[in-house]
């Protein structure tokens, strides 16, 4: 069966550093990759599409990469600020969407 | 421009007892997502219609759980005989398009169910 795996262990790093969550996925490889950032007691937020055949997307101080050679994404945060604290999911469409349980980021002041 | 909404926002019922969650999604989505999640866990995959059609329910028990899209009107997500571990969030999530379209989802802010 599909999955997408993420780590389940909360990442924390320090204000304005770069945070990089991964973000591997089994079986074929998705036409492209999603990534939604969620706040606790709130539904996932949109962040960033990442098409197969797009090497590296970016927006604002995000940016998400595809390695379909290692079946792996990863989305990374520049310069990150508290704010960005929260849990980022991964997921990937086929007929339905799946998602990963999702990664902790807690930045530090 | 209103975003998914869900409803009611917090839900407890006894075991035994029906929920019915609401989902109205973004105005001119015609797909609708249903997912679980409980606390440190992932979204889980529930159902997902199309206007008065289910298109794949895999991930909904096939005993008690039942959901629809009607033509007018929001999605309901229907549990019946609710048996505690029932309890957890559920996120309704809305598209413009099915199929394996690049389209992101929109999630409403989620039913929270609590089974005594």
């Amino acid at each position: 069966s599909q999955k997408i795996e993420q780590n389940s262990e909360a990442l924390n790093i320090q204000e304005g550093k770069t945070a990089t969550l991964t973000c591997n996925y089994t079986n074929y490889s998705p036409a492209y990759l999603q990534w939604y950032r969620q706040d606790p007691g709130r539904g996932p937020v949109f962040l960033l599409l990442i098409r197969e055949n797009e090497k590296e997307k970016r927006k604002e101080r995000l940016k998400v990469t595809f390695d379909t050679t290692l079946k792996q994404s990863l989305f990374h945060i520049t310069a990150s600020q508290p704010a960005d604290s929260a849990t980022y999911l991964c997921a990937k469409r086929t007929y339905k969407y799946i998602f990963g349980t999702g990664t902790r980021l807690k930045v530090l002041a | 421009n209103a975003g998914v909404m869900q409803n009611p926002r917090h839900l407890v019922r006894r075991r035994g007892q029906e929920a019915r969650l609401r989902c109205s999604p973004v105005k001119g989505h015609s797909h609708v997502y249903w997912y679980r999640q409980l606390p440190e866990e992932g979204l889980k995959f529930m159902v997902y219609l199309q206007k008065e059609n289910i298109i794949d329910e895999s991930g909904m028990p096939k005993e008690r759980f039942s959901a629809e899209f009607p033509k007018e009107g929001p999605s309901i997500l229907r549990i019946q005989q609710v048996v505690r571990g029932d309890s957890a969030a559920y996120f309704c999530a809305s598209s413009p398009q099915g199929g394996q379209g690049a389209n992101e989802q929109f999630f409403g802010p989620g039913t929270r169910l609590t089974v005594l």
